[in-house]
């Protein structure tokens, strides 16, 4: 049980490029959440799903996108990627009921050069 | 809006002392309310949670936490520390709002850095 998978673990892009980052859970977890961890600023929230096909926005979205096309899976797109984007990016997922907590995955630090 | 407060950006604590990491919260509802540790280079684990009834609750790794209602407080504690314990902790709040206020977002403090010296 591999729990929360994030790809890649690590990514370089010059400004002005775009990615996707990879989120996959095999809980069967319908809720699932995009993360960015910076120094002095803890976690914040840049977008979040209740369920396949659904999507919302968190305290940081801009610049960001993402789609839930099927519930294992949740992807961070950055289509024009800034300096102010470099940070480290965690996905969680966490069941249908509030009150269950979310289990990460292990992060992916992106740096834009 | 829910918002989680964190006041000690470092909290240093002696091995074998007790330890405690602050945490306050804002919610329209009620709360529930987590406490994660993050070790270097490495995801956030679960350490315990309160959703309802005895406001002492236990968790992993012999912690436990304080809810306090009327301080809106929601303290990590420790009776012994141990090295092993230095990380980073967070602590996270849910707003469960009723109805349409309902609001499914989790979200953390800046976190504490904890430091057990030997």
């Amino acid at each position: 049980n591999a729990g929360v998978t994030q790809t890649p673990k690590f990514r370089v892009l010059k400004t002005g490029q775009s990615m996707t980052l990879l989120c996959a859970q095999d809980m069967n977890h319908e809720y699932m959440y995009w993360y960015r961890q910076d120094p002095g600023m803890g976690l914040r929230l840049i977008h979040y799903s209740v369920g396949e096909g659904t999507t919302a926005k968190g305290e940081v979205p801009d610049g960001y996108n993402v789609s839930r096309l099927k519930k294992q899976n949740f992807l961070l797109g950055l289509e024009s990627a800034a300096p102010s984007q470099t940070s480290v990016y965690f996905c969680a997922s966490s069941e249908d009921r509030e009150n269950t907590e979310a289990f990460f995955g292990q992060g992916t630090r992106l740096t834009v050069v | 809006a829910q918002s989680v407060a964190q006041p000690e950006d470092q909290v240093n604590v002696a091995e074998g002392n007790p330890l405690t990491v602050k945490c306050t919260y804002s919610v329209s509802g009620n709360p529930y309310l987590f406490w994660y540790v993050q070790y270097p280079n490495r995801g956030l684990q679960f350490l315990l949670k309160y959703i309802t009834g005895d406001n002492l609750v236990k968790g992993s790794y012999g912690f436990e936490a304080e809810f306090n209602k009327s301080q809106t407080s929601f303290h990590l504690k420790k009776p012994s520390a141990l090295v092993s314990d230095s990380a980073l902790y967070f602590c996270a709040v849910r707003d469960m709002a009723p109805g349409m206020n309902r609001d499914d977002k989790i979200i953390f403090g800046k976190g504490t850095r904890l430091h057990i010296l030997p």
